[in-house]
């Protein structure tokens, strides 16, 4: 079975730090790309950061660029959130997605087409 | 970044009904157009990608449709389980954006 469990999430200070992670089983982890997207209560999702199957690739949405740092370890089949900085907005529901690559009309299509159940971060003092 | 606007935000519908959501993009994104299932303390599911191509195991009473700048998702006949909250969301170029859902609830 195809599936990713995230892990990490707490209450935090402003200004403060977490690492998420995130643990895949049920396919070749290294021949995906993996991202996280969060949900903030009563928000729609915004995307957070994507990372290439290999790491050699790392994008980040404006509003966590330079505080947040996406990572991964294929030995592990493990991919990582280093949070810092934290501010009270980045107070959300974190998933991890399997960045999906389906084929239609002789394109590639990339989704987000694998979730996990997700880990809460609070930021509040 | 390319912005995406979803229309309605919310509605109400009865069992069986056909329902329509709209998804527009600015700029275009050709075809890359994803459509995503959520509900509450739920992962969200993937239903349709490359605007109108069906995901494995999605009932085909869902389908999408448009391109470029202008895309649809419709539910021919509405079931007990579909009530829940809709998201489209462009794969064109990063950073990925969502449109900000539509909430399907029963009148």
């Amino acid at each position: 079975e195809v599936q990713l469990v995230e892990s990490g999430g707490g209450v935090i200070q402003p200004g403060g730090s977490l690492r998420l992670s995130c643990v895949a089983s049920g396919f070749t982890f290294n021949n995906y790309g993996m991202q996280w997207v969060r949900h903030a209560p009563g928000k729609g999702f915004e995307w957070v950061s994507l990372i290439s199957g290999d790491g050699g690739g790392t994008y980040y949405a404006d509003s966590v660029k330079g505080r947040f740092t996406i990572s991964r370890d294929n030995s592990k089949n493990s991919l990582y959130l280093q949070l810092d900085s934290l501010r009270a907005d980045d107070t959300a529901l974190y998933y991890c997605a399997r960045e999906g690559g389906h084929l239609a009309a002789f394109r590639r299509y990339y989704t987000m087409d694998v979730w996990g159940q997700g880990t809460t971060v609070i930021v509040s003092s | 970044d390319i912005q995406m606007t979803q229309s309605p935000s919310s509605l109400s519908a009865s069992l069986g009904d056909r329902v329509t959501i709209t998804c527009r993009a600015s700029p275009g994104i050709r075809s890359s157009l994803n459509w995503y299932q959520h509900k509450p303390g739920k992962a969200p599911i993937l239903l349709i990608f490359g605007a109108s191509t069906l995901q494995s195991g999605v009932p085909t009473r869902f389908s999408g449709s448009g391109s470029g700048t202008e895309f649809t998702l419709t539910i021919s006949s509405l079931q007990p389980d579909d009530f829940a909250t809709y998201y489209c969301q462009q794969s064109y170029n990063t950073p990925r954006t969502f449109g900000q859902g539509t909430k399907v609830e029963m009148k």
